[in-house]
């Protein structure tokens, strides 16, 4: 049980495009979502959180118009990066509260890596 | 605010010998601990956590860690290395404000197992 998804695992995409992640609960309804970027050999850094139905909570210095986040369902949450250029290459992971799940606990997709030519 | 310090952002051991990894953390109130691994290209899976009571936590594969609120650390243990534990170990912190309690990740530690 607690299982995360993402989609896609890879992309590659021109500069100037934007790119859509999904991130999805399978067997449990999220309350939460967040979405860290991980750059290589370093830790994670949060940079949204976003409940069900309700507009995400960016952290400073993350630019909401050009991380788009959207949390439609308790089961799905999206990551669009607008615009996209090299140095938003990156891996993007989320990760998903249960709703009445244990304190504190989240639960991580496998990750989406991105690379922008 | 919340923060975390992993010392060593490398470790290398022997399989059989004892790996333990340090975590120190900042936080004004006793905060949630967590200890998370990840292997290369996956995301993170939760190796175990400490929100109360007992203070020795015990997780998956072996591993365990202890919280010392004098010493403000969470250092990961575990007796004998497996070659299957090389991977990446990330130590947390989560406040416990109800709400969305963010976890505040250390730097990481690449743990390595010579054969």
């Amino acid at each position: 049980g607690a299982v995360v998804s993402q989609h896609p695992s890879r992309v590659i995409c021109k500069s100037g495009t934007s790119v859509k992640i999904e991130c999805r609960s399978l067997d449990f309804q999220a309350t939460t979502m967040f979405w860290y970027r991980q750059f290589p050999k370093q830790s994670l850094m949060l940079m949204a959180t976003s409940n069900e139905g309700s507009k995400a909570t960016y952290e400073q210095g993350v630019e909401k118009d050009k991380f788009l986040i959207n949390h439609a369902s308790l089961t799905l949450s999206t990551l669009t990066v607008t615009s996209a250029h090299p140095e938003d290459s990156s891996f993007y992971i989320c990760s998903a509260r249960a709703r009445g799940g244990d304190l504190g606990v989240q639960f991580f997709g496998p990750g989406t890596r991105l690379t922008v030519l | 605010a919340q923060s975390v310090t992993q010392l060593g952002s490398h470790v290398s051991v022997s399989e059989g010998a004892l790996v333990l990894l340090r975590c120190n953390y900042s936080s004004s109130v006793p905060p949630y601990l967590f200890w998370y691994v990840q292997y290369p290209n996956q995301g993170l899976q939760l190796l175990l956590k400490y929100t109360t009571g007992a203070t020795l936590v015990k997780g998956i594969n072996g591993f365990e860690a202890e919280f010392k609120k004098s010493e403000t650390s969470f250092h990961l243990t575990k007796p004998s290395a497996h070659m299957s534990d090389a991977a990446e170990y990330f130590c947390a912190v989560s406040d416990r404000v109800q709400g969305a309690q963010k976890l505040v990740f250390g730097q990481g530690t690449r743990l390595t197992i010579n054969p």
